[in-house]
């Protein structure tokens, strides 16, 4: 089955510090790859996103994401946390219609 | 630019009452649009997916409807709400597929 893996539920970075979220995807073609960001009450707002071309993609807030199809991964970086970063994680992937999330990664920042 | 409105922000229904929420999209055409479901701590469940007026697909078989009577608006209904229909319910639009979706803020909808 078509699906995008999130190995960790929770993540605790200290301010300043880098921080690296894991995807993981399965499709039988390389899907299209997207990372989105949701703070508490709120809805997803797209970080950045992977269609071909350049293994690393640039997004907004300082964030970017390397495409690793050896890996099958899609992990999400950012070199520097700031407090405002704590929020919840999506990665989702589509091949068509349909977007599939991950179950999510909540991140917080601790002073 | 484009923008998309989801009504209400919150809403407390009792057991076995109807339910309509609204999204509408402004600043686009013949858009693709979905309603989401999102549980407490769980990820995003696709429930209903439209690519034009009338058309409507259903991922998940439930309680649950939804209609576009027009191209940028989208409905999602209930005759009879069940205490599983709570939830954050998401709205979401792209311009056609696999491409990025753009969310509304949600509706939190407390069945009691």
């Amino acid at each position: 089955a078509q699906s995008v893996t999130q190995p960790d539920i929770h993540i605790t970075v200290s301010e300043g510090a880098s921080l690296e979220l894991r995807c993981n995807y399965s499709y039988g073609a390389t899907p299209y790859l997207f990372w989105y960001v949701q703070s508490p009450g709120q809805g997803l707002q797209l970080l950045l996103k992977y269609f071909s071309g350049d293994t690393l993609v640039q997004g907004i807030k300082g964030f970017e994401a390397e495409f690793k199809r050896s890996q099958s991964s899609f992990n999400l970086r950012k070199p520097s946390v700031h407090w405002s970063d704590a929020a919840e994680y999506f990665c989702a992937g589509s091949n068509d219609y349909k977007l599939s999330f991950g179950a999510g990664t909540t991140v917080t920042v601790r002073a | 630019s484009q923008t998309i409105h989801q009504w209400p922000a919150t809403l407390v229904q009792p057991v076995g009452s109807p339910l309509s929420l609204e999204c509408t999209v402004e600043g686009t055409s013949n858009p693709n649009l979905y309603w989401y479901r999102q549980a407490a701590g769980r990820g995003l469940q696709l429930l209903f997916y439209s690519v034009g007026i009338g058309q409507i697909s259903s991922e998940v078989p439930q309680n649950l409807s939804a209609s576009r009577p027009q191209d940028r608006q989208f409905i999602l209904s209930s005759k009879k709400l069940l205490l599983s229909d709570s939830g954050f319910y998401l709205c979401a639009w792209s311009v056609g597929d696999n491409q990025p979706q753009h969310f509304g803020d949600g509706t939190r909808l407390s069945i009691l």
